[in-house]
């Protein structure tokens, strides 16, 4: 079993609609909590940090974290064309090393 | 500030040989941390230098190795490559090591190996 469990997708949608991301994860000493997003033939760059449970909100993009359950979400509120990319969850129990889940290809269509 | 520059962009090895991808990071970033990206895989943890020490690793063979220098720079090694190295090979900067701190990653350097 994958320490994080991401649904690869691909996942389709009309543009302004709402979109949610979801991971699950197994090790309960996990303790920070990011989204990624991967443009084809670019480097991730980082959406959201969140440390613990609760909510985190920027924009148009809301991370949330269930401990408990070990649930992690990103919604993406008037989704456009420019969100269609690969999302990346990831997680961490402290210093720099990343576990990955294995990213939702996100399309928004017109 | 410019970016995590990764050099090349662009690999072709073939099986056997020994490559050297390079990473710099975001000026006054000391963390740097590779990560290998696989249509199957995902991106996974290689292992991550601070000031020169290596400070974390995944688990990869020992044909995976890295160094980094003074100035933070810092190269990766994958010797007597096999055709399931083939993979974008992600380097990224952060400032710190004692938490997790926000990671800035390259572009990436796409090995292909025949």
């Amino acid at each position: 079993q994958k320490e994080v469990e991401q649904d690869p997708g691909p996942l389709s949608v009309p543009e302004g609609a709402i979109v949610s991301l979801n991971c699950t994860y197994s090790n309960s000493a996990f303790q920070y909590f990011m989204w990624y997003r991967q443009y084809s033939r670019k480097g991730p760059e980082l959406l959201m940090y969140t440390y613990s449970s609760g909510n985190k909100e920027d924009g148009r993009f809301t991370a949330q974290v269930d401990k408990s359950s070990k649930y992690i979400s990103l919604f993406i509120r008037d989704s456009q064309p420019s969100d269609s990319a690969t999302y990346l969850c990831a997680v961490s129990g402290g210093g720099n090393k990343l576990t990955f889940g294995t990213g939702t290809q996100l399309k928004v269509e017109l | 500030k410019a970016g995590v520059t990764q050099t090349p962009r662009y690999l072709i090895k073939t099986r056997g040989q020994q490559v050297t991808l390079s990473c710099s990071p975001i000026s006054g970033h000391r963390s740097v941390s590779w990560y290998q990206q696989t249509p199957g895989q995902g991106l996974q943890f290689l292992f991550e230098y601070f000031s020169e020490t290596q400070r974390n690793k995944g688990n990869f063979p020992g044909r995976f190795s890295g160094r980094q220098f003074s100035n933070s720079r810092s190269e990766m090694n994958v010797s007597t490559l096999e055709l399931g190295d083939s993979a974008l090979y992600l380097c990224a900067s952060s400032l710190e090591d004692t938490r997790t701190d926000t990671q800035y990653f390259g572009p990436g350097t796409r090995l292909t190996v025949l």
